[in-house]
């Protein structure tokens, strides 16, 4: 199984800044992906990251305020642009291996905008 | 569109056997998935299964998939403190566009009694 590491594993920002999440994965993996899970909430899909262009956004969200890189088969950043409090959310980062069909999750980033 | 659907919460005793189901819609799903997340963690794959199955055994955990009847159960044998946590399910497809996209249930609160 992969290992996967966000950080940071939470933070508190001011309304109007960014932020940057960074996914980091042990093994070389075919497909990474964000999910958000707000308050209380199930997971939702924000986008796939894809590997050298640009990432595939789910409806609801787009890539102005969710800006997302993948310079390679490891690493991947989520930006969250321009925050409100409805961006407090945890935002996790998954990644599915080259031989398997399983998804495994990073522990999670866990925001919270003021 | 996909939709997954989980009863919200569930309360055994220590020692009992827990029975969380899941409904699903999307009779082209390919895999099946049970998470775990604990309070302030991530999410934790505990195990799969592939549609063309209709049962899988690991350990305290059984799997048991209706496919006709879009219908998904994870029994956990011997329930202790420590299973106290949101089991999530999780569908997704091995191919197309929508390749290795999850949908999530809203999740099942299992909490287990001394």
């Amino acid at each position: 199984s992969a290992v996967i590491s966000q950080k940071p594993s939470r933070d508190i920002c001011q309304r109007g800044t960014s932020l940057t999440i960074q996914c980091q994965v042990d093994s070389q993996v075919t497909m990474m992906f964000w999910y958000r899970q707000q308050p209380g909430q199930s997971l939702t899909l924000i986008a796939t990251a894809n590997q050298g262009s640009e990432a595939t956004y789910e409806s609801g969200f787009v890539i102005d305020k969710f800006p997302i890189s993948r310079p390679n088969l490891t690493f991947s950043t989520l930006t969250v642009s321009n925050m409100s409090p409805e961006d407090s959310s945890i935002y996790l980062c998954s990644a599915e291996g080259v031989s398997t069909d399983t998804q495994y999750f990073g522990p999670g980033t866990r925001l919270t905008v003021l | 569109g996909e939709d997954v659907e989980q009863s919200l919460f569930l309360s055994v005793r220590e020692g009992d056997s827990s029975v969380i189901n899941c409904t699903y819609t999307d009779s082209s799903s390919t895999y099946l998935y049970w998470y775990k997340q604990e309070p302030g963690a991530g999410l934790q794959l505990l195990t799969y299964i592939f549609s063309n199955m209709d049962m899988k055994q690991d350990q305290r955990l059984t799997v048991l998939l209706n496919k006709k009847d879009k219908h998904l159960s994870l029994r956990i044998a011997d329930t202790q403190t420590g299973d106290s946590a949101i089991y999530f399910c999780a569908e997704s497809h091995a191919g197309g566009t929508s390749y290795g996209k999850l949908t999530f249930g809203q999740g099942t609160i299992l909490t287990v009694h001394p």
